[in-house]
């Protein structure tokens, strides 16, 4: 079975900053990889997902996230962090069937 | 799209007492998911629907706990009785027939008194 680990529960940035998330999961195959922003009392939105292809991958709110199968990483960032992205955000990954295994999640807090 | 759609949004309600919680999927979708958010567990799949048939209910914490999908736009998760440790974010989700991505709702927010 698959599972992910965020190694960050909790981090801190400056406004204008960048971010960058962590997100390791382990699966034998290629996974399907997703992130989910959480915006206190919201549900989950979905940020980017990764199948396959360009292992750079687009995402909304300006962000971006980076496949890399030798280190089985998924790692989130962004260059220029803005208050609003003070949110709760979860990795996930799924096998192909209807599975989605997520990460504790990281808190990110955006100081001014 | 007005997306996936839950009800209520806030539930407050004492031990004993029977809960329902509503979800109306994202039109065109044929596979809906329960979840349940606690600060100990993280997001825990409850129970998922494919085609209105449950597939995989072996999250279903205890027999307290049932969920139906009587047509394609319509789901329900019930708790009775309701228990304290039952308090948490209950979230509905869906996805596209040969789509893996899921698509939440906002949440309800049970309290169990």
């Amino acid at each position: 079975a698959q599972s992910v680990t965020q190694p960050d529960i909790h981090i801190t940035v400056s406004e204008g900053a960048s971010l960058e998330l962590r997100c390791n999961y382990s699966y034998g195959a290629t996974p399907y990889l997703f992130w989910y922003v959480q915006s206190p009392g919201q549900g989950l939105q979905l940020l980017l997902k990764y199948f396959s292809g360009d292992t750079l991958v687009q995402g909304i709110k300006g962000f971006e996230a980076e496949f890399k199968r030798s280190q089985s990483s998924f790692n989130l960032r962004k260059p220029s962090v803005h208050w609003s992205d003070a949110a709760e955000y979860f990795c996930a990954v799924g096998a192909g069937d209807y599975k989605l295994s997520f990460g504790a999640g990281t808190t990110v807090t955006v100081r001014a | 799209d007005a997306g996936v759609i839950q009800s209520p949004r806030h539930e407050v309600t004492e031990m004993g007492q029977e809960v329902t919680l509503r979800c109306k999927p994202i039109s065109g979708h044929n596979s809906l998911f329960w979840y349940r958010q606690t600060m100990m567990r993280g997001l825990e799949l409850l129970i998922y629907f494919n085609n209105n048939v449950p597939i995989d209910d072996s999250g279903m914490p205890e027999d307290r706990f049932s969920a139906k999908m009587p047509n394609a736009s319509f789901s329900t998760l019930k708790i009775q009785p309701s228990e304290p440790r039952d308090s948490a974010v209950y979230f509905c989700a869906s996805t596209p027939p040969e789509g893996e991505t899921q698509y939440f709702g906002p949440g309800t927010r049970l309290l169990v008194l």
